[in-house]
């Protein structure tokens, strides 16, 4: 069974410039998450979809990012205009409802 | 303070020995307590998940929740080079349900 498939898996891209990820979930998972990864930090939520709904987007900069979950299955998250501090590793996970979430490989990002 | 607290190490240790991780948190509303590893350039991976207070044994791996002293632990026997990785708990519960992260453990097992 194929996991949770993220893309790019690399991006280098320079500041106030537009940068897109694309995540797609573990079939039949109808939770998806986007976390944002510093380097030697955990993991920090930046949205949750359940299906095509964002339930928990408290932590997304809005100013700055976007993300959408059109058909309920794929999902991209969007940073336009990217500023340096915006370098890190992307990191999406699905679950089945609230259960375990299952971690892509995540994309690291990095703004020069 | 952060809800979840975890040594960032690194923590290096020879191949065989029992290796011993831990976290602290403040939040008495999480009832569910995972690890989860992470090799270099990967994701995290789900290794043990504990729900509520107890031991859960793996393999080489067991984990250990305490809610009275708000403290969980993750052993590793028998350790082996490719045990090498970072180590993340996670535990989520209460009203927002969201996973919360230690900041992660940094491994080395030499062989």
């Amino acid at each position: 069974e194929a996991g949770v498939v993220q893309s790019p898996r690399y991006k280098i891209i320079e500041k106030k410039q537009p940068v897109a990820f694309w995540c797609n979930p573990i079939s039949g998972h109808n939770t998806l998450y986007w976390y944002l990864q510093n380097l030697g930090q955990g993991p920090e939520l930046l949205i949750r979809y359940e299906n095509e709904e964002a339930v928990d987007d408290s932590q997304l900069p809005k100013d700055r990012f976007s993300a959408e979950r059109l058909k309920g299955v794929d999902s991209t998250l969007k940073i336009q205009p990217a500023e340096l501090g915006d370098s890190a590793v992307y990191l999406c996970a699905s679950s089945l409802g609230d259960s375990i979430q299952f971690f892509g490989p995540g994309t690291r990002l990095t703004v020069l | 303070q952060k809800e979840v607290e975890q040594d960032p190490g690194p923590l290096s240790v020879p191949e065989g020995a029992i290796v011993s991780l831990n976290c602290t948190y403040s939040n008495s509303a999480f009832q569910y307590f995972m690890w989860y590893r992470q090799y270099s350039r990967k994701g995290p991976e789900l290794l043990m998940y504990t729900y509520s207070s107890g031991n859960k044994e793996d393999g080489r791996f067991t984990a250990q929740v305490d809610k009275s002293s708000k403290y969980i632990s993750l052993f590793i026997r028998d350790s082996q080079p490719s045990d090498s990785a970072t180590y993340l708990c996670a535990m989520m519960g209460g009203a927002t349900n969201k996973l919360i992260f230690g900041t992660g453990t940094l491994l080395a097992v030499q062989p």
